[in-house]
């Protein structure tokens, strides 16, 4: 089955200071998607990556992925409060069912 | 706001006992996963539905089942519930079988 390793497990940045979380998958990825988690709610989808070398950007937030690698990165630029929440990657696993295997999470803390 | 809703937002079952969780989602949307989040963790997969009928179940054992209506509601039935139960439950929907999945805030159950 498929997993997926995302690295740091936490991060804590100064508000205004640039990050980057990762997101490794065991398997080939056929769709990884990025979603944002306030403690103890819904996902709140961020972006959609399908094809190796694609990008793409929403306001200070970048993702990428690295199709050989079977990896994602997630950067934010000028890090505000606001982006303060727990980073979880999912992975379609390609199947005939639309399932989506996720990471542990990455939280991320942004002081003022 | 994703559209999806879901009920109860808290609830408190002891050991042994039945529980049902509800899932309402976006209009049009035929396509309901629900996903278990344990504290600390990534959402895993439980089951999906399509049109109605289970199109999919992730390592969950019987006593986790669910049904899909045709007027886009959904529910999880958890039998003989254990402590390890506790959890918070998330239902997702998607339009058609494959597509961008819209996650509900969640049912966060406890079990005593």
């Amino acid at each position: 089955s498929q997993e997926l390793e995302q690295s740091p497990q936490s991060l804590i940045v100064q508000e205004g200071k640039n990050l980057t979380i990762n997101c490794t998958s065991s398997k080939t990825l056929y769709g990884l998607y990025w979603y944002k988690q306030k403690y103890g709610e819904g996902l709140i989808f961020l972006m959609m990556l399908q094809k190796g070398g694609e990008e793409k950007s929403h306001e200070k937030i970048t993702a990428k992925l690295d199709e050989k690698k079977q990896q994602s990165s997630l950067h934010i630029t000028a890090s505000q409060p606001s982006h303060a929440g727990i980073y979880l990657c999912g992975a379609d696993s390609g199947g005939s069912n639309y399932k989506l295997t996720f990471g542990k999470g990455t939280l991320l803390t942004v002081n003022p | 706001e994703t559209g999806v809703t879901q009920s109860p937002t808290h609830l408190i079952k002891t050991r042994g006992q039945q529980v049902t969780l509800r899932c309402s989602s976006q209009s049009g949307h035929n396509t309901v996963s629900w996903y278990q989040q344990a504290l600390g963790q990534g959402p895993q997969f439980i089951f999906q539905y399509y049109r109605e009928e289970e199109n999919g179940r992730g390592n969950f054992p019987p006593r986790f089942s669910g049904l899909q209506f045709p007027n886009y509601s959904s529910e999880l039935n958890v039998n003989a519930l254990e402590l390890d139960d506790s959890a918070l439950y998330l239902c997702a929907s998607t339009l058609g079988q494959r597509g961008e999945q819209f996650f509900g805030p969640g049912t966060r159950l406890t079990v005593l």
